[in-house]
C-alpha cells in the first residue's frame, strides 16, 4: 500500500521569497513517480512537477524544483521566487507500479498545504 | 478548450435522491479516474477505466455508487439514495495510455454534491 503525508496544512510566504513544502511517502513499490500538484480557489487540479523514483536528480520547472530524498522516502517542494499566482492548495503524490497495460496506476494523495501568498 | 469537462460543476439533492455526473475525457486519452474529495482532504480514487472496462474500483465505492463509461468515451458516476456523507467534489481525471504515459494525470474543475 501506499501513503503520502503533507503535515503542513497551511504555509505562508512574501512575495518574491522561498518557501518549501514538505511530503514524505511510503510504498513497497521499486518503480513510482511522485508529483506535485497545484488546486487553486475553483479550479482544477493542475501538475507542477513530476519526479522518477529512479532518477538521482532532482526535477526543476522554472521556479519549482524539488527535493528528493529516496532512503527517507522525502519528497519535498520549494517554490522561489513566490508570486500571488502561487496561492493555491498544493498536493503531493505518489504513483506506483510497473508501467503495464492493465495497471491502474492511480495517484495517492497527500492531505495538501494550503499556501498563501503575502503582497 | 481540449480539457477534461464535468458536469454539472455543482449539484444540490436531497437526502435520498439520486444524482449522475457526467466526464468528457481529453479525446485521445484511453484511460479515466474517479476521485472524490471531501474539505480538508486529498482525492481519494474511486474508480478506474481504461477504454470502457471498469478494471478498478475502490472500497469507497459502495453498492450505491456506479460508474460506467460506454463505448470508451465519456463516464458517467451515478450515486443512488444520496446520504449526506456522499457531499465531497467528485474529481474526473484522464492519460494518455501507456505508451505515451508519463504518469500525469489531467482533471476536471470537478461535480460538488451537496446533499441536504
Amino acid at each position: 500500500a501506499q501513503t503520502v503525508t503533507q503535515s503542513q496544512p497551511e504555509m505562508s510566504v512574501q512575495e518574491a521569497e522561498t518557501v518549501t513544502l514538505s511530503c514524505t511517502y511510503d510504498t513497497s513499490e521499486s518503480d513510482y513517480y511522485l508529483f506535485w500538484y497545484k488546486q487553486p480557489p475553483s479550479r482544477q487540479m493542475i501538475l507542477v512537477i513530476r519526479q522518477e523514483a529512479y532518477k538521482q536528480q532532482n526535477a526543476t520547472e522554472n521556479r519549482f524544483s524539488v527535493n528528493f530524498q529516496k532512503a527517507a522516502k522525502s519528497f519535498s517542494l520549494k517554490i522561489s521566487d513566490s508570486q500571488l499566482g502561487d496561492a493555491a492548495m498544493y498536493f503531493c503524490a505518489s504513483q506506483g507500479g510497473v508501467f503495464y497495460g492493465g495497471a491502474t496506476n492511480k495517484l495517492i494523495f497527500g492531505t495538501g498545504t494550503l499556501l498563501a501568498v503575502q503582497p | 478548450d481540449t480539457g477534461v469537462s464535468q458536469n454539472p460543476r455543482h449539484k444540490i439533492t436531497k437526502r435520498g435522491q439520486n444524482v449522475t455526473f457526467r466526464c468528457d475525457p481529453i479525446s485521445e486519452h484511453n484511460r479515466l479516474y474517479w476521485y472524490r474529495q471531501t474539505l480538508g482532504q486529498g482525492p481519494e480514487f474511486l474508480t478506474y477505466f481504461q477504454n470502457e472496462a471498469q478494471l478498478e474500483k475502490s472500497r469507497l465505492l459502495s453498492d450505491r455508487f456506479s460508474a460506467e463509461r460506454p463505448k470508451g468515451s465519456f463516464s458517467t458516476l451515478e450515486i443512488q439514495r444520496t446520504e449526506q456523507g456522499d457531499s465531497a467534489m467528485y474529481l474526473c481525471a484522464s492519460s494518455h495510455d501507456v505508451q505515451l504515459n508519463t504518469g500525469e494525470l489531467f482533471f476536471g474543475e470537478g461535480s460538488r454534491l451537496t446533499v441536504l
